[in-house]
């Protein structure tokens, strides 16, 4: 099974809007949670990444809300824009076992302008 | 640099065939890994490398085969192509045990249909 599930699998915000992609997960020994953004046609590109010992982690437009007794993650794509139409895949990873990285399925996020 | 390298860019098997996906980096990553992707499924870890000869499973290597002789190269081979098979194959590449290494570099993707 998933170990990593993501909500919604497809996602349509106007320009300027806000995005929220969600994630959960069962295994408490995950510490390492990034966000990646895949083009089509293009291997996917880490976006941003947040550790356990904090809620909210904030780049730019993008913030990852953590909530670990909740076992769930989130990405806020904040006015977003017609350039952030891509596909994006959360995902889980230990850092003291960095080896095995373990993807959610993807949302395709479609912003229109 | 030119980062993470995929060839070929679109292949077309037939069933029973075998052939081997290349993947090479330049930025003398230790760690090599490739993942296949399917709609639906996300990213699934197929092989992975810690350096040269030493390889290792993830969660879906059946039918998959790797080997790793030098740091720059990690090619995957399909033995016996199925249908099974078909998909978007990616590598990736990081580094190991230096601060913030925890960044994949993921190569532009190998689009494999088995018939």
């Amino acid at each position: 099974q998933q170990q990593v599930k993501q909500s919604p699998q497809s996602l349509i915000v106007q320009k300027g809007g806000i995005s929220i992609i969600n994630c959960a997960y069962e295994n408490t020994a995950f510490d390492y949670f990034p966000w990646y953004q895949q083009f089509p046609g293009k291997g996917p590109a880490l976006l941003i990444a947040i550790r356990p010992d904090v809620s909210e982690k904030k780049e730019g437009r993008f913030t990852i809300s953590f909530n670990k007794s909740a076992k769930q993650f989130s990405l806020h794509i904040m006015d977003s824009q017609p350039g952030d139409s891509a596909t994006y895949f959360c995902a889980a990873s230990m850092v003291y076992n960095f080896n095995k990285f373990y993807f959610g399925s993807g949302t395709k996020l479609n912003v229109k302008p | 640099n030119a980062g993470v390298t995929q060839t070929p860019k679109f292949q077309v098997l037939k069933t029973g065939q075998s052939m081997t996906l290349q993947c090479a980096q330049d930025m003398n990553h230790e760690y090599m890994s490739w993942y296949r992707q399917d709609p639906g499924m996300g990213l699934r870890l197929i092989h992975y490398s810690v350096g040269a000869g030493i390889t290792d499973q993830g969660e879906v290597p059946n039918g998959y085969n790797v080997s790793r002789s030098t740091t720059e190269d990690f090619p995957l081979r399909l033995l016996s192509a199925a249908p099974s098979q078909t998909s978007v194959y990616f590598c990736a590449s990081r580094r190991i045990g230096r601060e913030n290494s925890y960044e994949q570099y993921f190569g532009p993707g190998t689009r494999l249909t088995v018939t």
